[in-house]
């Protein structure tokens, strides 16, 4: 059974540009969530896809943003690039999400953004 | 409001040695509680969880982890640690659709 696939794995931009990061989850599952990972700021909730319906947003601006598909794949776009968004980013997938008992929470490798 | 402290930064053991990361929450339900580790470079590999029932839960590689609600606590063990169990540990609580996150023990393994 195939993990949680992210592309790309690494990346560089300029600041002022816009990314795009990809999310494959496992095979049937339809919950889908994006975490930022820095030094400063450890892990941080991003938002949460279930059944193409964004169900839960952490505290971050607007240039964030996702949307998942009809076949579960999710993509988080970062427009405007700062510094500051330099990061691991980290996609989840669950059957249900994480507030449904016996939901294990699966994360792939993460795609590694540096913004210069 | 919700939260997860893994009070110890940094951890240093030698191989063979036994291993204890602490870890505790606050939520006010019953907590769903993970624990993860990332290798250098690397996403974050579920260990075990917790969601009910026997308070011992035992998980991959060797660990397991008693949750105690007196103690708002979820501690790591690990009875003989090998060198290839260094790597960052992450304590997480799931609440409300998404997994808060404790700061990471980073744990160092001399031969």
């Amino acid at each position: 059974k195939a993990g949680v696939t992210q592309t790309p794995r690494y990346l560089i931009k300029t600041r002022g540009q816009q990314v795009t990061l990809s999310c494959s989850p496992i095979s049937g599952h339809r919950s889908v969530s994006w975490y930022q990972q820095t030094p400063g700021q450890g892990l941080q909730f991003l938002f949460e896809y279930f059944s193409e319906t964004q169900r839960n947003k952490g505290n971050f601006p607007g240039r964030f943003s996702g949307r998942q598909f009809s076949n579960s794949r999710s993509e988080m776009n970062v427009s405007t690039l700062e510094l500051g968004d330099s990061a691991l980013y980290l996609c989840a997938s669950s059957l249900e999400g994480v507030g449904f008992s016996g939901n294990t929470i699966y994360f792939g490798e993460g795609s590694w953004l540096t913004v210069v | 409001a919700q939260s997860v402290t893994q009070p110890d930064i940094h951890i240093t053991v030698s191989e063979g040695a036994s291993l204890e990361l602490r870890c505790n929450y606050s939520y006010g339900a019953t907590p769903y509680l993970f624990w993860y580790v990332q290798s250098p470079g690397q996403g974050l590999q579920l260990l075990l969880k917790y969601f009910s029932g026997d308070t011992l839960v035992q998980g991959i590689k060797g660990f397991e982890a008693e949750f105690k609600r007196s103690q708002s606590s979820f501690n790591l063990r690990k009875p003989s640690v090998h060198w290839s169990d260094a790597a960052e540990y992450f304590c997480a609580v799931g609440a409300s659709d998404k997994l808060i996150f404790g700061t990471g023990t980073r744990l160092q393994v001399f031969p």
